[in-house]
């Protein structure tokens, strides 16, 4: 009976360095989202995929974030030449089809990434 | 564009006594649903009730029930007979039905219960 799973639950890198984020779906889900939380803050939704598709990434900063939901495999966020203002918690959440009633939404406990 | 909005940073109560926190929307769908959230200290993202905009009745989950009036867009959340471990980061979220399955936060209010 797993939920969202996510890894690593901390990172830590250097400026510069690159960061990978990986979130495996609940088990029948074909809907991932990735949300950022920065320090004091709400979540704050990033991008929206379905197998091999990005659907929504109107919440992705324009350079350096990139995100992929592969046939196989878990979900990945890719973060590269990291910068210390990246330092956030990254949620991922996977659903079914929103039917429009009662919650079909599921999230992972978060990837908490530190820029040293 | 939608906007969830909480207006208590902060709020504490004692152990056993109820207590609500304030959420209000801004939207101009007919459908759509809300939700809160639970925010440990260990940072997960726990799931606590729903509501929907279609729903009649006011949701209710154990010792969590939402107060729901739709016309004053406005979603808060009750939680009955308090305990020490509630004490946690509340989030309230809005999702708008047939648009991009997005959750919108709020910045959420940090519940403290005292003993």
């Amino acid at each position: 009976n797993a939920g969202v799973m996510q890894n690593p639950r901390h990172l830590v890198r250097r400026r510069g360095q690159e960061a990978r984020l990986r979130c495996s779906p609940m088990k029948g889900h074909s809907h991932v989202y990735w949300y950022r939380q920065l320090p004091e803050e709400g979540l704050k939704f990033m991008v929206y995929l379905q197998k091999e598709n990005i659907i929504d990434e109107s919440g992705m900063p324009k350079e350096r974030f990139s995100a992929e939901f592969p046939k196989e495999g878990p979900s990945i966020l890719r973060i590269q030449q990291v910068v210390r203002g990246d330092s956030a918690a990254y949620f991922c959440a996977s659903s079914t089809l929103w039917a429009g009633s009662g919650n079909t939404i599921y999230f992972g406990e978060g990837s908490w990434l530190t820029v040293v | 564009a939608q906007k969830i909005t909480q207006t208590q940073p902060g709020m504490f109560v004692q152990e056993k006594e109820a207590v609500t926190l304030d959420c209000t929307y801004d939207t101009s769908d007919q459908s759509y649903g809300l939700f809160w959230y639970k925010q440990p200290s260990s940072g997960e993202m726990i799931f606590l009730i729903y509501q929907g905009s279609y729903d009649e009745q006011n949701a209710t989950e154990g010792r969590y029930s939402l107060n729901f009036q739709k016309a004053r867009k406005s979603a808060n959340l009750v939680i009955s007979a308090s305990q020490l471990g509630d004490s946690a980061m509340y989030f309230c979220a809005h999702k708008v039905k047939g648009g991009s399955e997005k959750l919108v936060f709020g910045k959420g209010t940090k519940l403290t219960v005292n003993p």
